[in-house]
C-alpha cells in the first residue's frame, strides 16, 4: 500500500503525560500537513512541511505541540503534557508541491484520547 | 471563525433519489473547492473539485456546482447508493495558495437507506 500512513491508530494517554504521532507520507510527496479534527468539526489545520522545512504553523499549535520532519521523509508530532482537551483525531496528509493542498491524500488519522 | 460553513449536519435520502448537499464559504479569496467523504475510523478521501473559473464539474454521480456571486456550492449525488452514506466534508484553499491550508467545513452526515 502506497498510501500516508499513520501509527499509532488509536492512543490512550493520561493528562500530562506526553504523546508522539508518526506519519509516512506517500513516497514521492515533497508536502506533508498535519490536521486535527474534534467531535463534531471539520479537520483544522496545523501546520505543513515541505521537504524538511515548516513553512507555515496555526495558531492551534500552541507551545506544547512540536513537529519535525526529519530529512523530509516521515513526520513526528509531538504533544508535551497533553491535556483532555487534546483528545482529538490527529490527521496527517501530503502532496507534490506543484498541486499543495489541492492535491492532499490524508492518512487514517491517529485518535488521542487523554483521559 | 468558520469560513467554510455546512449548515446541515445530517441528510436522509432515499436510495436512488438525488441527494444535495449545501456549502456557504466568507472568503473572497477563495479560489478552488473541493469534497471530501470520510468513513468512520478512516481519514477523509477525496471525491471531487472545482475551481473559481467554473461553475460546475462532473464526475460520473457526482456534480459539483459552484455559484460564486453567493459565495455558494452544493454537491449532487445522482443517483444515491448505500454506500454514499458517509460524511462529506466541503473544503476550500485561498487564492494563490500552493500552500498547505485547507479550510474546511463541519460535514454533513449522510445517509442514504433503501
Amino acid at each position: 500500500d502506497t498510501g500516508v500512513s499513520q501509527n499509532p491508530r488509536h492512543k490512550i494517554t493520561k493528562r500530562g503525560q506526553n504523546v508522539t504521532f508518526r506519519c509516512d507520507p506517500i513516497s514521492e510527496h515533497n508536502r506533508l500537513y498535519w490536521y486535527r479534527q474534534t467531535l463534531g468539526q471539520g479537520p483544522e489545520f496545523l501546520t505543513y512541511f515541505q521537504n524538511e522545512a515548516q513553512l507555515e504553523k496555526s495558531r492551534l499549535l500552541s507551545d506544547r505541540f512540536s513537529a519535525e520532519r526529519p530529512k523530509g521523509s516521515f513526520s513526528t508530532l509531538e504533544i508535551q503534557r497533553t491535556e483532555q482537551g487534546d483528545s482529538a483525531m490527529y490527521l496527517c496528509a501530503s502532496s507534490f508541491s506543484g498541486q499543495g493542498a489541492r492535491g492532499a491524500f490524508f492518512g487514517q488519522g491517529t485518535r488521542l484520547t487523554v483521559v | 471563525d468558520q469560513q467554510v460553513k455546512q449548515n446541515s449536519p445530517s441528510l436522509s435520502v432515499q436510495e436512488g433519489r438525488i441527494s444535495i448537499l449545501n456549502c456557504d464559504y466568507t472568503n473572497s479569496m477563495f479560489d478552488y473547492f473541493l469534497w471530501y467523504k470520510k468513513y468512520p475510523a478512516e481519514g477523509p478521501t477525496f471525491l471531487i473539485s472545482i475551481s473559481s473559473i467554473k461553475d460546475k464539474n462532473e464526475d460520473g454521480r457526482f456534480t459539483v456546482f459552484l455559484n460564486k456571486s453567493a459565495k455558494h456550492l452544493s454537491l449532487h449525488i445522482v443517483p444515491s447508493q448505500p454506500g454514499d452514506s458517509a460524511v462529506y466534508f466541503c473544503a476550500a484553499t485561498d487564492r494563490g495558495s500552493t500552500l498547505g491550508r485547507l479550510y474546511f467545513g463541519r460535514g454533513t452526515q449522510l445517509t442514504v437507506w433503501p
